[in-house]
């Protein structure tokens, strides 16, 4: 149970749009439609964003939205803003009620 | 409104015992709609999934931690706990409780504010 793959960081201008990855294995990302993932400000807990692969929470802005294609799940930020500054972590389950995270990005707004 | 606290020792001792207690309010620990699980995060690294407890005492645990790790519940306190034993400095992370939506579906959706845990002598 390795952890899936992210990139370290990613950035984007004001109302920009960013794409994050998440690349797993058919045992996890590619095998299941449970990606979440997770905003994580500084020194605070994680919040979910993104559950089911696409499905938003409520309260949760539509500038978030999650996809994926076979072992490597997506989120992306449209219209870049200042409070998305943070880190991002995908989750996928693994089956037989496990779970397993990403390695995390960083999100910078220029 | 649904709140995670984790309570615990701060520093532990190489080789000894970690333990720490989630105190849940607004749910149930017995309810059968949720599991309750442990997160850890190291210092700048990305989020490890530790386990999970169901109310009826069924625990789901990371391969990598299982031979150290014990997750149990107090339904009489609402709270679960977390053991982990014989840690190293590798050990030294925050540590979030959270609840799982596991049944139908698999994300966690409430986490606690997080504790951080130093392994040192």
């Amino acid at each position: 149970q390795s952890a899936l793959t992210q990139p370290r960081s990613v950035s984007g201008s004001l109302g920009q749009s960013v794409t994050i990855s998440c690349t797993g294995t058919t045992s996890d990302v590619g095998g299941y439609k449970y990606v979440s993932w997770y905003q994580q400000h500084p020194d605070k807990a994680p919040k979910l964003m993104i559950y089911d692969v696409s499905e938003r929470p409520s309260g949760v802005p539509d500038r978030f939205s999650g996809s994926k294609s076979g072992n490597t799940a997506s989120l992306t930020i449209s219209g870049l803003q200042a409070e998305d500054e943070a880190d991002y972590h995908c989750c996928s389950y693994a089956g037989r009620y496990t779970s397993v995270f990403g390695t995390g990005t960083k999100v910078t707004v220029l | 409104q649904l709140h995670l606290q984790e309570s615990g020792p701060r520093l532990v001792k190489p080789s000894e015992t970690l333990s720490l207690t989630c105190t849940v309010s607004g749910d149930s620990i017995s309810s059968s709609t949720h599991y309750w699980a442990w997160i850890r995060q190291p210092p700048g690294k990305g989020l490890e999934w530790i386990g999970s407890f169901f109310y009826s005492g069924t625990t789901y645990y990371n391969p990598f931690l299982r031979s150290r790790v014990t997750i149990s519940g107090d339904t009489s306190k609402n709270q679960f706990s977390l053991r982990l034993s014989s840690v190293t400095a590798a050990d030294t992370a925050v540590y979030y409780c959270a609840r799982w939506e596991g049944i139908a579906d698999h994300y966690f959706d409430y986490w606690g504010q997080g504790t951080l845990v130093t392994v040192s002598s």
